[in-house]
């Protein structure tokens, strides 16, 4: 099993609709989870971050993340030709670690 | 605004060259990475640093070295390129703890011809 797991798509969203991307891990004591935008050619930046259960809002983003489930998830309301890039999902996996695991990322692409 | 910056968008060099490819950061971090992505791998860890100086192997150090000679500047050294090396390299820094996640540079594109 992957440490940090997504669905590589790609996953097509009409404009205007919701987009639902994905994200399981393997460490129950991690801590700290991200979203990193990537477009095409360019470097990830960092998009949301998530601490505790439930959700956060940031826009039209939400980053939902249930540590029982070891899930983090990212919707994207009222999506937009210009979300279209990969999203990885990143995780501090042990408690003090300096380091972030990736995922491989999810390619969206939204359909005007 | 918080900067990363590597010294080249694209470089190409020969097979057997000693390639450096440098990172230089204005925030202040104190953990500097290094990764390469490749198409259906994702980013791999090569080597990170926590402190001046300090320096640590990551998933795939081999055929690589770095430096830390100051807090702001974080070299990667490929000591004699090879083709498998060809791939876009980036460097990324942050504050300890990871809770405040990585700033990225904008990558350096290496071909090895």
């Amino acid at each position: 099993q992957k440490e940090v797991e997504q669905n590589s798509g790609p996953l097509s969203v009409p404009e205007g609709a919701i987009a639902s991307l994905n994200c399981t891990y393997s460490d129950r004591g991690s801590q700290s989870f991200f979203w990193y935008r990537q477009y095409s050619g360019k470097s990830p930046e960092l998009i949301m971050s998530i601490y505790s259960n439930g959700d956060k809002e940031d826009g039209r983003f939400t980053a939902q993340l249930n540590k029982a489930s070891q899930y983090v998830s990212l919707l994207i309301r009222d999506s937009q030709p210009s979300d279209s890039a990969t999203y990885l999902c990143a995780v501090n996996l042990n408690f003090g670690n300096e380091k972030l695991t990736f995922g491989t990322g999810t390619r969206l692409t939204i359909i005007p | 605004d918080v900067k990363v910056t590597q010294s080249s968008r694209y470089l190409v060099k020969r097979t057997g060259e000693k390639v450096f490819l440098e990172c230089v950061q204005d925030m202040d971090h104190e953990n500097m990475f290094w990764y390469r992505q490749d198409p259906g791998l994702g980013l791999r860890l090569i080597y990170f640093s926590y402190d001046v100086k300090m320096k640590e192997k990551g998933d795939i150090p081999e055929g690589y070295s770095v430096s830390r000679e100051k807090k702001e500047r974080f070299s990667l050294i490929l000591e004699s390129a090879s083709t498998n090396q060809t791939s876009m390299y980036l460097c990324a820094s942050s504050f300890p703890g990871g809770r405040e996640g990585y700033t990225f540079g904008s990558g350096t594109r290496l071909t090895v011809v």
